[in-house]
């Protein structure tokens, strides 16, 4: 598709565990960025990628996050010991660029629900 | 804290009236700004944007306007469809340097038929 992928798209796991949340940009954006929209709240921005790199990772809240992204494509974030409050749709966005004209693009979010 | 605030939270207007939502800013330094339209269980899409440097930027049924002295942008749909019934983001950029959004919380607008 051409569209920004993101799988899975429901994700119920129990607390304590550990959950991968997987992002495919669009083809040739060099941009990606992580956001989570929690109940009746805005999105939250957790990480920037260019390219391989994470240049800003400080919306990232606590240290249970992490993220990585391979061949300047595919990204993965990874929650350790989940909590109930990590319970939101985690967004994924990309965009050719970083410039201010550069329009993100998102896919349809990883419902996730930590029981 | 919330940089970008969007009051107000739900929306309700008849089909072929003008629809109007406002969002509020807090950074001065944010020089671009975004609405985008979300519908359920599907990403957001971009709808239109501003730059800092003009008031107005208008794109078919969709205007934007932008008050920086205020901090104050507005979106207006006109005329109304029910296809517009979705919730609505207002996000800006340009204090981060990277592209990155601060988003308020959204409108949720119902086009009544």
């Amino acid at each position: 598709g051409a569209g920004v992928s993101q799988s899975p798209s429901n994700k119920v796991t129990e607390k304590g565990k550990d959950v991968e949340l997987r992002c495919d940009p669009i083809s040739g954006h060099t941009a990606l960025y992580w956001y989570r929209q929690s109940l009746g709240q805005g999105l939250e921005f957790l990480i920037y990628f260019q390219g391989n790199s994470a240049p800003d990772k400080s919306g990232l809240p606590s240290d249970r996050f992490s993220a990585e992204r391979t061949g300047g494509s595919v990204s993965t974030l990874t929650i350790q010991r989940t909590q109930q409050e990590d319970s939101a749709v985690y967004l994924c966005a990309s965009s050719l660029g970083a410039g201010p004209k550069n329009i993100q693009y998102f896919g349809a979010g990883t419902r996730l629900s930590v029981l | 804290d919330q940089q970008v605030k969007q009051n107000s939270p739900s929306l309700s207007v008849q089909e072929g009236r003008i629809s109007i939502l406002n969002c509020d800013y807090t950074n001065s330094m944010f020089d671009y700004f975004l609405w985008y339209k979300k519908y359920p269980a599907e990403g957001p899409t971009f709808l239109i944007s501003i730059s800092s440097i003009k008031d107005k930027n208008e794109d078919g049924r969709f205007t934007v306007f932008l008050n920086k002295s205020a901090k104050h942008l507005s979106l207006h749909i006109v005329p109304s469809q029910p296809g517009d019934s979705a919730v609505y983001f207002c996000a800006a950029k340009g204090f981060y340097g990277n592209n990155r959004l601060a988003f308020g919380k959204g409108n949720q607008v119902v086009v009544i038929p």
